[in-house]
């Protein structure tokens, strides 16, 4: 079975940088990209890029480029989430989706909280 | 950048009755680019239609997506407990490519 497995709670002060994994298993790596997905306390979702895990080719959200870097690891199956220069408002929960088409994204992972607390 | 507006804010039904969810996109979109997913507190989003009308695997054939161009709709046919949550359309643009979320529907227990 499909299973996205994300990495632990984050607590990071302004200025800083997070890099938030995603463990895929149950299917072939390379087959789908990957969507990341944020959500602010209390708010909707907001789309920040997408990654193909076979090529490495990226698309990111206006808002978040240039502070966003989208990665893949064939080897451990596993996708990543850099975000850096931090601001409060980038405190969510963030979000790896398998994107398997346009506008499909058929399974998330369970969500790892980032705080940006000075 | 196309908007995704989604109406009503908050949704007010008893279970058994039926739940009519509005997706109205700020210019045209394809069906083939519309999806719409469920999101209960402290969960992932969880995807019930894509293609504008198409259920993703699992999902009870009580919901079923329709519309096209501007207009798209969720509909629920009968409702049970665990159908109240929060509801989402999203949409794919390829120029610039990207997606974009409504806002939400809360589907509440009246």
């Amino acid at each position: 079975q499909v299973q996205l497995v994300q990495s632990g709670t984050e607590v990071k002060k302004p200025g800083a940088s997070v890099k938030v994994s995603c463990k895929a298993s149950g299917y072939t790596f390379t087959t789908h990209g990957f969507s990341w997905v944020r959500q602010a306390p209390g708010q909707g979702l907001e789309w920040m890029g997408w990654i193909s895990a076979n090529s490495g080719d990226t698309d990111y959200a206006q808002k978040v480029q240039g502070r966003v870097t989208l990665t893949t690891d064939t080897s451990t199956s596993t996708a990543y989430m850099e975000l850096r220069s931090l601001r409060f408002d980038d405190t969510a929960v963030y979000y790896c989706a398998r994107d398997v088409a346009p506008a499909r994204f058929d399974f998330w992972g369970q969500g790892t909280l980032v705080t940006v607390s000075s | 950048e196309i908007v995704l507006t989604q109406s009503p804010g908050t949704l007010s039904l008893s279970p058994g009755e039926r739940a009519t969810l509005s997706c109205r996109a700020s210019q045209s979109i394809s069906s083939s680019y519309l999806a719409w997913y469920q999101q209960k507190p402290g969960q992932a989003p969880r995807l019930l239609i894509y293609d504008a009308s198409s259920r993703a695997t699992g999902i009870p054939d009580r919901f079923s997506g329709s519309g096209s161009g501007t207009d798209f709709t969720l509909t629920i046919s009968r409702l049970e407990p665990e159908d109240f949550a929060v509801y989402y359309c999203q949409q794919y643009e390829r120029s610039p490519p990207g997606y974009t979320f409504g806002q939400g529907t809360k589907l509440e227990i009246k």
